[in-house]
């Protein structure tokens, strides 16, 4: 079955400062891999997904993930983190041919202080 | 185009009891989805609708159901209510699923007591 895991459930930051958002997947063929953010009381928001192509995605609020077949890894690293940027992020992969299911990682919660 | 809506947004039901949630997907959209999120869990997928058909289903007990109306409205339905149904409960929907980008509903809070 497939899988998703999401390294570290919390993560801290300072302003200004790198973040890395860790996911890997397991997968017997490539799959469509999706991150979400979730702001408190809100529903999920796609940040960005990987389908096929171009393995450097571009997503929104200046975030990018880097699809890397040889190590399963879809990780989602930010140069700079801003205040706003404060939310849980999910990892998601929708399986090969199992049409709208998504299997989503546990989530990792990213804090950033001033 | 309106998002996706769910109502109500919170519930509280006691044990035993039955819930249905309804979800109404953006406009064109055939496939709708369901989550449910808790702590402990994270979010797991319950079943997909799509032209009124389900087309997959999570493990989740029967208890656990739902419907597709013609105009892709959803509803999911919980017999039998237990404390470790209370979750928030999510609906998505997209074109056809697959690979299309799955907009969600802000969710239905579930509390039973």
């Amino acid at each position: 079955a497939q899988s998703v895991t999401q390294l570290g459930s919390h993560v801290s930051v300072s302003e200004g400062a790198l973040v890395l958002l860790r996911c890997n997947y397991s997968s017997s063929v490539p799959p469509y891999l999706f991150w979400y953010v979730q702001y408190p009381n809100q529903g999920l928001q796609l940040l960005l997904k990987y389908t096929t192509g171009a393995t450097l995605v571009k997503g929104i609020n200046g975030f990018e993930a880097e699809f890397k077949k040889s190590e399963t890894s879809f990780h989602l690293p930010k140069p700079s983190a801003h205040m706003s940027d404060a939310a849980e992020y999910f990892c998601a992969v929708s399986p090969y041919n199992q049409g709208g299911k998504l299997i989503f990682g546990q989530g990792t919660e990213l804090s950033v202080k001033p | 185009k309106a998002g996706v809506t769910q109502t109500p947004r919170y519930l509280i039901k006691t044990r035993g009891q039955q819930v249905t949630l309804s979800c109404s997907p953006i406009s064109g959209h055939r496939s709708v989805s369901w989550y449910q999120q808790t702590p402990g869990q994270g979010l797991q997928f319950l079943f997909e609708y799509f032209s009124e058909t389900q087309r997959n289903k999570g493990n989740f007990p029967g208890r656990f159901s739902g419907r597709q109306f013609s105009n892709s409205r959803s509803e999911m339905n919980v017999s039998t209510l237990e404390l470790g149904d209370s979750a928030l409960y999510l609906c998505a929907s997209s074109p056809s699923g697959h690979t299309d980008t799955q907009y969600f509903g802000p969710g239905t809070r579930l509390t039973v007591l």
